[in-house]
């Protein structure tokens, strides 16, 4: 059964720290892997995405890798803000044309 | 652009009852999607259109109805309402299917009493 999973939970973390968000998957085959920032009360917004080929991506403060053959992804945010608190969310997607498998989400909470 | 937006923001019915969820986007896109999200799960997809005049079952689409006959509106239709279609509806487009990246509305928050 395709599926994504995501860790821990929740966090949280003081203003200016770093931390690691962890997704495991078991969709096969695998298209793309993306990850989603989910403010309260907003919809998702795309963070990043990477294809199989891809290993690393980078958007400002958001890092995220990739390692296709153990199906593991990590969104590392460095320089925690306050604005940084929210939902982040863990989407893969199949072969092309299948839909996308969302991962339960992580919350994160930067406390200053 | 005011990219993709949802009406309404919020409401509450009563079981049994009708309604319909209306989602606008301005970019030009083909693809629109609906989903609901709840507490402790991921979003489910619950119905998607590949262009205007098209609709296609998503993961849970049992107690809803859905038209897209125009390409810049996707509505979704519950005929009769239930305490378990209590969720929060997340409507998001994109110019094609994968790998495109999806837009996401501000969500329409539904409360069945």
């Amino acid at each position: 059964k395709n599926q994504v999973e995501q860790s821990p939970q929740s966090l949280i973390i003081l203003e200016g720290k770093n931390c690691t968000l962890q997704c495991n998957y078991t969709v096969s085959p695998f298209s793309n892997l993306r990850w989603y920032k989910q403010d309260t009360g907003r919809g998702p917004v795309s963070l990043t995405i990477m294809t199989f080929s891809e290993n690393t991506k980078s958007n400002g403060r958001y890092t995220a890798t990739l390692d296709a053959d153990t199906k593991q992804s990590s969104l590392h945010i460095t320089a925690s803000q306050l604005s940084d608190s929210a939902s982040y969310i863990c989407v893969v997607t199949g072969q092309a044309g299948t839909a996308l498998i969302f991962g339960k989400g992580t919350t994160l909470s930067v406390s200053s | 652009n005011a990219g993709v937006t949802q009406t309404p923001k919020f409401r509450v019915l009563k079981t049994g009852q009708s309604m319909t969820l209306l989602c606008a986007q301005d970019m030009n896109h083909e693809y629109m999607y609906w989903y609901r999200q709840d507490p402790g799960m991921g979003l489910r997809l619950i119905h998607y259109s590949v262009g205007e005049g098209t609709t296609a079952k998503g993961e849970v689409p049992d107690g809803y109805n859905v038209s897209r006959l125009k390409k810049q509106n996707f509505l979704l239709g519950l005929e009769s309402a239930a305490p378990s279609q209590t969720s929060v509806y997340f409507c998001a487009s994109s110019y094609s299917g994968t790998p495109e990246t999806q837009y996401f509305g501000p969500g329409t928050r539904l409360l069945v009493l």
